[in-house]
């Protein structure tokens, strides 16, 4: 069964610094990866995938996120942080082509402090 | 941008009864899903529809829930006997293609408090 870690529940970085965001996956077949951002009372809404091709892959708002095929992992990155990139982020996957479900992480919570 | 809508952004209910949560998915859009989210947890997948039938289901999409399309636009997700553990944020979403690489969008969330 696939499933997706996200190790750490909050993550804080000065505005300005590059921030990581964490995430390592398991699947059985090749990943479909994913990456959603969630803002207070508001939806998912998505900022990144990786889908096959080059392992760095990248998305709204200046995000980015580099795939690693041998440490299964699928990091959320940005060079230099926004108080307003404070929000819920969530990492997800598929292993399978075809309409199935998204699996999620717990979520990480990022807060940029000024 | 289109978007998916739903209503209401909030419905509280008491314990045993029906509600109805609305969805409008984005008109190109032929892959459909129901997504909830208890608070504090991760995001669970529920169901998924495509041609006017369930694709797919998880455990938690027992008897008590359903799903229909009852026009050309709206989709929606009844809970016929609603229990306090259904409280939680309900999010639809919705996907152009079959792909497994293709995203899918959600929507803001009806949060449903059974009380």
């Amino acid at each position: 069964a696939q499933s997706v870690a996200q190790p750490e529940d909050q993550v804080n970085v000065a505005e300005g610094n590059p921030l990581t965001v964490k995430c390592t996956y398991s699947v059985s077949g090749n990943p479909y990866l994913f990456w959603y951002v969630q803002y207070p009372n508001r939806g998912l809404q998505f900022l990144l995938k990786y889908i096959t091709g080059d392992n760095l892959v990248k998305g709204s708002y200046g995000f980015e996120a580099e795939f690693n095929k041998s440490q299964t992992s699928f990091h959320l990155k940005k060079p230099s942080a926004l108080v307003s990139d404070s929000a819920l982020y969530f990492c997800a996957v598929r292993d399978r082509p075809g309409n199935t479900p998204l699996v999620f992480g717990k979520g990480t919570r990022l807060s940029v402090i000024a | 941008e289109p978007e998916v809508t739903q209503t209401p952004s909030h419905q509280v209910t008491q314990m045993g009864q029906e509600v109805i949560l609305r969805c409008v998915p984005i008109s190109n859009h032929l892959y459909f899903y129901w997504y909830r989210q208890i608070l504090g947890q991760k995001v669970e997948f529920l169901v998924s529809f495509y041609n006017n039938e369930i694709s797919e289901k998880s455990e938690i999409f027992d008897d008590q829930f359903s799903v229909e399309r009852p026009d050309g636009s709206n989709f929606t997700l009844k809970i016929r006997s609603t229990k306090l553990e259904d409280s939680a944020m309900y999010f639809c979403a919705s996907s152009e293609a079959r792909t497994g690489g293709t995203e899918a969008f959600f929507g803001q969330g009806t949060r449903l408090t059974v009380v």
